[in-house]
């Protein structure tokens, strides 16, 4: 089953800030965000590993609650190249299952 | 960055006709995998590879075959398209040094069933 993600979209001005969620029905062992651009295919942002490790490409932060199955994704000061559809993905031993996104539009 | 093609980029075809689209990767990693993008249902895993002729199912296999005969090819087939299979398809494989769910996309390709 799908991880659920909310809000389904966020419009935001810039250098406001934003968190987008991600809930998962099954035990979390990691959980992976990425964002995808109008047309283009999506691109890996960060993971966040059972017991607390962090790896990310971009200044962008995250938590990762084991216990609630949960994981969010905080926007803070947003830029205009932010916008985009936002994707967690549940990792599930070998491969991913992904939320439905959260459509985030940034104005100037 | 990795290297990763699909092709056909854009396809049209007809109800009951076979449609194969190919991924190729030069990274020569053991893992790759297809996906579909549909509105309201982000991705959703089809089938995926976890070396040469090892596949397995993903979320959405119903409808659709793969094989891997070489490392840097996996095959996806469409037996007899069916409207409901238009989508955007995309094929990925790990990221180079990273967890193999650190995953690098294909530019996808386009499939529209008549």
């Amino acid at each position: 089953q799908q991880p659920v993600q909310s809000p389904q979209a966020v419009i935001l001005r810039e250098g406001e800030d934003a968190v987008i969620n991600c809930s998962s029905s099954k035990a979390l062992y990691s959980v992976h965000w990425y964002r995808q651009k109008h047309g283009e295919a999506p691109v890996f942002l960060m993971i966040l590993l059972k017991g607390g490790e962090q790896k990310g490409h971009e200044k962008i932060s995250a938590s990762f609650n084991e216990k609630k199955q949960q994981s969010s994704l905080y926007l803070t000061a947003s830029q205009l190249s932010y916008s985009g559809t936002y994707f967690c993905g549940a990792g599930d031993t070998d491969k991913l299952i992904f939320g439905t996104g959260t459509r985030l539009q940034v104005f100037p | 960055d990795a290297g990763i093609t699909q092709s056909p980029r854009h396809k049209v075809t007809e109800t009951g006709t076979p449609v194969t689209l190919r991924c190729h990767q030069t990274e020569n990693h053991r893992y790759m995998y297809w996906y579909r993008q549909d509105p309201g249902h982000g991705l959703r895993l089809i089938h995926y590879s976890y070396g040469v002729k090892d596949t397995d199912k993903g979320e959405v296999s119903d409808g659709y075959s793969v094989s891997r005969s070489k490392t840097e090819d996996f095959l996806l087939t469409l037996e007899s398209a069916t409207s409901s299979q238009t989508s955007v398809y995309f094929c990925a494989i790990p990221l180079a040094g990273g967890h193999y769910n650190e995953q690098f996309f294909g530019p996808g390709t386009r499939l529209t069933v008549l």
